[in-house]
């Protein structure tokens, strides 16, 4: 069965620290990579996606790496900062339609003032 | 350029009536897919239309159905609503749905609360 699994669940930081957040998924044969933000009682919006032959992606303070031997992905937020607090989550695409897409249950970010 | 819209935003409704969401995604996009978000279970793919025909369909019960119009507005439909159904609902658009770079795009949700 293919699943994706995200760690921690939540995580508290004081701000303008730099944090990684994890993802990890069952089966090595995605498409594509997507993490997401979802804020509060809101839709989500697409942060970075990665194709199966790249191993990284940057936007902004933003980068997201791609292990598919391992089955590892990571989301690294640098000088974190309050308006960072949200869920995160990771999809992947495993072919067929890009939509159809499996997530992680997603890490809860708090940033600290 | 307008994001993706869903109406209603919030919705109660008792067990066993039914309830239809709509969805119009990004002008352009032809590819419009259904998620159920609950704290439990977190995201979970309904079904995705492409060209008004369903494309894909997770793993949920046939009380769960959707369509798609020529302008690519899509509803989705729920019937005999059980207590279980109280979720999130996202509608996603893409262009064609199909490239692998392709980004989904996510709209607010229809927050439906079954009694």
């Amino acid at each position: 069965k293919q699943e994706v699994t995200q760690i921690p669940a939540a995580l508290s930081v004081p701000e303008g620290e730099n944090l990684v957040l994890n993802c990890s998924f069952t089966d090595s044969a995605i498409y594509n990579l997507q993490w997401f933000r979802q804020d509060p009682g809101k839709g989500l919006t697409s942060l970075l996606l990665i194709q199966s032959s790249q191993r990284e992606q940057t936007s902004g303070r933003l980068n997201a790496s791609l292990d598919k031997s391992s089955g590892r992905s990571t989301l690294y937020i640098a000088a974190s900062q309050p308006g960072d607090s949200a869920t995160y989550l990771c999809a992947a695409n495993y072919g067929g339609s890009q939509g159809n897409l499996i997530f992680g249950k997603g890490t809860k970010l708090s940033v600290k003032p | 350029k307008a994001g993706v819209t869903q109406t209603p935003r919030y919705l109660i409704k008792t067990r066993g009536q039914q309830v239809t969401l709509s969805c119009s995604p990004i002008s352009g996009h032809r590819s419009v897919s259904w998620y159920q978000q609950t704290p439990g279970q977190g995201l979970q793919f309904l079904f995705e239309y492409f060209s008004e025909t369903q494309r894909n369909k997770g793993n949920f019960p046939g009380r769960f159905s959707g369509r798609q119009f020529s302008n690519s507005r899509s509803e989705m439909n729920v019937s005999t609503l059980e207590l279980g159904d109280s979720a999130l609902y996202l509608c996603a658009s893409s262009v064609t749905g199909t490239g692998w770079e392709e980004t989904q795009y996510f709209g607010p949700g229809t927050r439906l609360l079954v009694l």
